[in-house]
């Protein structure tokens, strides 16, 4: 199983509503990634777990939650989202620890539409 | 991470080959190549990495010159479907920010 699996794969929320994206590997991948992409930029990276760890936030605002809570699972909780975070969030996987971190599985990501 | 500078578009017919350059003025001893593909609305895919000479898969082939200061991803016989985005990385493989430029908007024509 090479997959990376991600709902839901549409989203539509207000400004005051709270939810959350989902993210699933089950290749014993030990770094876990989201990244938003805007239409025609090149994805941006927004956090990496790294053996469940939080290890790198860009600098991402706080309305943005990300929870890893087991070495299969991310989430991204959203909150008090502006309509310029509507983006397409794609998460990704890849080995960690000793093996190549920069050969990492993408899932296909889940396009957000804040209204 | 190296500073990466790729051309913006490239345009293909099918059966072609298309050969896309990166230069990476600034590599580090430690630094890997790394590239991936993009299709609209799709996660990328991860392609081909090399450290030097040359590296050939199935899909591609990385060429990288001694000074390592640019690489060429070639890919064979172009068809539709090659139409993408492709991603030239280069870091050390084992830095867990794994971050992406501009890239190179490929598109193959019949």
């Amino acid at each position: 199983d090479t997959e990376v699996t991600q709902t839901p794969k549409h989203l539509v929320m207000g400004m005051t509503n709270k939810k959350s994206l989902k993210c699933e590997q089950h290749m014993g991948h030990r770094a876990m990634y989201w990244y938003k992409q805007k239409a025609k930029k090149p994805p941006e990276l927004m956090f990496v777990y790294s053996y469940e760890k939080l290890s790198i936030n860009e600098s991402v605002p706080s309305r943005f939650s990300p929870e890893c809570p087991n070495s299969s699972l991310l989430n991204l909780h959203l909150h008090a989202l502006q309509p310029e975070d509507s983006a397409l969030y794609l998460c990704a996987s890849s080995q960690g620890g000793e093996g190549p971190v920069w050969r990492a599985f993408f899932g296909q990501g889940t396009r957000l539409t804040v209204v | 991470l190296a500073k990466t500078t790729q051309p913006i578009s490239m345009d293909s017919y099918e059966g072609q080959e298309v050969n896309i350059t990166c230069s990476h003025n600034n590599i580090a001893t430690n630094d890997y190549i790394t590239w991936y593909q993009q299709f609209p609305s799709q996660g990328p895919r991860f392609i081909i990495q090399g450290y030097k000479t040359k590296v050939t898969n199935e899909v591609a082939s990385l060429f990288i010159p001694a000074d390592r200061k640019s690489s060429t991803l070639s890919l064979p016989r172009v068809s539709l479907s090659d139409t993408a985005v492709y991603y030239c990385l280069v870091g050390d493989p084992n830095d867990y920010k794994l971050s992406f430029g501009a890239g190179t908007t490929v598109t193959v024509r019949a």
